[in-house]
């Protein structure tokens, strides 16, 4: 099955700084690798996902960067803000099965 | 991104009794649902997978006969937590991935969560 290792599990940093968590996944077949970020009190909330024939994708402020032969990859915030504290769970779908395997999730703190 | 919607958003119910939470998804055909379970500071625990109108799968640990899971159309899934103590109470949180059309997603969505406390 497929196992998911994130860190940090805490992150402070500066508002305008930028800030990088980072995963690994043991399923070599894995393909599909989201982010979510959750307030606190709600449901995960997707905000960038990459599939394994891309090595890196970006949305504005986000992006994520894979690296298949390491299975590893990464969520960069560039210019951080206060409304980006939240905690953000990387996740893999695990090939033979479909389900998502979660992080165990990174609290990230901008401070202003 | 898709329209999962979870209700209610938080109840409080006595012991013994059975509390229903409800996962629609507004804007598409979810085909598979996923509910989770998720402690304070903690990742989400998977509970259960359901297909339209097939049983739940449950994982490992989990009580089938506890945590009753119906997915009976493409749009709604009810957990229902029978005979809850205090041990149940939890965030509940479901997860939809389906199709728009003929298109297959592979992404899920996820409700807003239930807040379950149990006295």
């Amino acid at each position: 099955g497929e196992n998911v290792e994130q860190h940090p599990s805490t992150l402070s940093v500066q508002e305008g700084d930028s800030a990088v968590i980072k995963c690994t996944y043991s399923d070599s077949a894995s393909n599909y690798f989201p982010w979510y970020k959750q307030e606190l009190g709600k449901g995960p909330q997707l905000i960038i996902d990459i599939r394994s024939n891309v090595g890196e994708k970006k949305d504005q402020r986000i992006a994520v960067t894979l690296n298949k032969t390491a299975k590893h990859f990464s969520l960069h915030i560039t210019e951080t803000q206060p409304e980006d504290s939240a905690v953000y769970f990387c996740a893999a779908i695990e090939s033979n099965t479909g389900k998502l395997i979660f992080g165990q999730g990174t609290t990230l703190q901008v401070k202003p | 991104g898709a329209v999962v919607s979870q209700h209610p958003s938080w109840v409080i119910c006595k012991s013994g009794t059975s509390v229903k939470i409800e996962c629609r998804s507004l804007d598409f055909q979810a085909t598979t649902m996923f509910w989770y379970r998720q402690f304070p500071k903690q990742s989400l625990m998977l509970m259960a997978t359901s297909n339209e109108g097939s049983k739940a799968t449950y994982e490992q640990g989990v009580e089938k006969d506890k945590f009753l899971i119906n997915h009976a159309s493409l749009t709604l899934s009810t957990l229902t937590v029978t005979s809850a103590h205090p041990e149940d109470s939890s965030f509940y949180i479901c997860s939809a991935r389906g199709r728009r059309g003929t298109f297959m997603n592979t992404e899920a969505f996820f409700g807003q969560g239930t807040r379950l406390t149990v006295v």
